[in-house]
């Protein structure tokens, strides 16, 4: 199975700050990485996929980037709805896996 | 829009199994393929597998081979998932999630449905 490290586990922001959050995979996933916004008691709710495309909805201040191992989530000017984890994930190979999730909170 | 309704809040005995629905509405059922998501309190998501609502083909995560079984019902557009021989470790929330591809991204959730195997 494809490991995803995601890092950091935890990040407090100030409002308007930029955030990123970053996901590394064990072998190459060739852009096949999505990103998710988790508030909490709620559903997953997609973000990115194929590494830097934004889903429908999405606010612009969302973007991704990256290729082959190593990939990122960049939050520009934070806002208080933003509070939640965020996972990644590779669908470049079977099983589909996640990473541990980063918990991002107001400082 | 695209909605995922799942079934509600279970608690159940261990041993015992458990079948969670999830009616899909707002797209046409048959163009996608439906995951299962498996999240314990706290924790990270794991893939439990998917099934193709026009032909009923289903892969799995190697962990829950024989857990978890895929069927769908396109008369009513519903997915289901039965959880056998559930233990403990079995305590979730569970979600259904619809995927362009068997391999992909999953674009829209259902609620989840949370499950509690205690005796």
């Amino acid at each position: 199975d494809i490991q995803m490290t995601q890092s950091p586990a935890s990040l407090s922001a100030s409002l308007g700050e930029t955030v990123t959050i970053e996901c590394r995979a064990s072998e190459d996933i060739y852009n096949g990485l999505a990103w998710y916004q988790q508030k909490p008691g709620k559903s997953p709710q997609l973000l990115i996929y194929n590494a830097n495309s934004l889903h429908t909805g999405v606010p612009s201040r969302f973007s991704g980037s990256g290729s082959g191992t190593q990939y990122s989530l960049k939050i520009n000017s934070l806002q208080s709805e933003d509070v939640a984890s965020y996972f990644c994930q590779q669908y470049y190979n079977y099983p589909n896996t996640f990473g541990a999730g980063t918990k991002l909170e107001l400082k | 829009q695209v909605q995922l309704q799942q079934s509600g809040t279970e608690l159940v005995k261990p041993g015992s199994s458990l079948k969670l629905s999830c009616k899909a509405s707002g797209y046409t059922f048959t163009d996608y393929a439906m995951q299962a998501v498996k999240q314990r309190p706290g924790q990270g998501l794991e893939w439990i597998g998917y099934i193709l609502p026009w032909n009923g083909v289903t892969d799995y995560n190697q962990k829950f081979k024989g857990k978890a079984t895929l069927t769908v019902d396109t008369s009513s557009n519903t997915a289901y998932m039965e959880l056998s021989r559930l233990t403990s470790d079995d305590s979730a929330v569970y979600y259904c999630a619809r995927s362009g591809y068997p391999l992909g991204y999953f674009d829209y959730w259902g609620q989840g449905v949370m499950v509690t195997v205690s005796s």
